[in-house]
C-alpha cells in the first residue's frame, strides 16, 4: 500500500528565512507529484507540481524530485507570516487514487 | 472557473444515526473524491469516483457509503455514526486522476453527540 511520510511535523521559523519540507514516498512507480497548502478554517489548494526528476521553481517556491531516493520537498526561499499554513505533499499510485502525507505545520512569525 | 459546494458546512448527529453529507460541482470534472481529516492533520481517502459510473473504496471507507447520483455530485454516508469520527469531511474534483489538480471546496465538519 502507497505510503507517503512527511517531515517535519511542525515547523517555525522567523520571516526571512529559507523553509525546507520533506516527503518521502513508498511507490517508485509514482509518477504525478504535489504539494498543496491549506491555511487555517480553509480548503486546501495546489501549490506546485512535477512530474520528472528535478527542480521546478514559481517565485519563492522551488521543489525537488528524486525519483531514485523516492524523495520529494518544498523550499520556501524569503519565508513570509503568509506562508503559514498546513503543507501537504501527494502521490499518485497504480490505483489512479492520490494518496497525501500527514502534513507539516509551518509557522513563520513576523 | 468553477466551485465545489458542500452541504451542509456543519453537521450534528447523535452516536449511531445515520448521516449524509453531499457535494456539487460546476467544473464538468470526471473524477471526485471523498476526504477525512481529523483536526490539524492530513487527508485520508475514503471513496473516489473516477468517472460518472464508477465508485472506488478509499483507505477509510469502513462504515461508509458513496454515491455518484450525476457527473456533478457526489455524496457520502456514515451508516454509523461514531464519536471517534468527528472530523472535517472534503470534497475534491478533478478533471482526472493523478496528473490532474484536485480542487477542494470548503468543508463539512462533523460532530458526534
Amino acid at each position: 500500500q502507497q505510503n507517503v511520510q512527511q517531515s517535519p511535523e511542525s515547523l517555525i521559523v522567523p520571516e526571512g528565512a529559507r523553509t525546507s519540507l520533506n516527503c518521502t514516498f513508498s511507490d517508485s512507480a509514482s509518477q504525478y507529484f504535489w504539494w498543496y497548502r491549506q491555511h487555517s478554517g480553509k480548503a486546501p489548494k495546489a501549490l506546485m507540481s512535477i512530474f520528472s526528476n528535478g527542480e521546478k521553481e514559481e517565485g519563492r517556491f522551488t521543489i525537488h524530485l528524486n525519483k531514485a531516493s523516492l524523495h520529494f520537498s518544498l523550499h520556501i526561499r524569503d519565508s513570509q507570516p503568509s506562508d503559514s499554513a498546513l503543507y501537504l505533499c501527494a502521490g499518485d499510485t497504480n490505483a489512479y487514487k492520490v494518496i497525501f502525507g500527514k502534513g507539516t505545520h509551518l509557522h513563520v512569525l513576523p | 472557473g468553477g466551485i465545489i459546494t458542500q452541504t451542509p458546512k456543519f453537521l450534528i448527529g447523535q452516536e449511531g444515526q445515520k448521516l449524509t453529507l453531499k457535494c456539487q460541482q460546476n467544473f464538468n470534472h470526471d473524477t471526485m473524491y471523498w476526504y477525512r481529516q481529523d483536526s490539524g492533520k492530513g487527508l485520508r481517502l475514503i471513496y473516489y469516483s473516477i468517472t460518472e459510473n464508477d465508485l472506488q473504496k478509499g483507505d477509510l471507507s469502513e462504515g461508509y457509503d458513496a454515491s455518484r447520483e450525476k457527473k456533478s455530485s457526489f455524496s457520502l454516508t456514515v451508516t454509523s455514526a461514531q464519536k471517534n469520527e468527528m472530523a472535517v469531511f472534503l470534497c475534491a474534483s478533478s478533471p482526472g486522476t493523478g496528473v490532474y489538480e484536485q480542487y477542494f471546496g470548503p468543508g463539512t465538519r462533523l460532530t458526534v453527540l
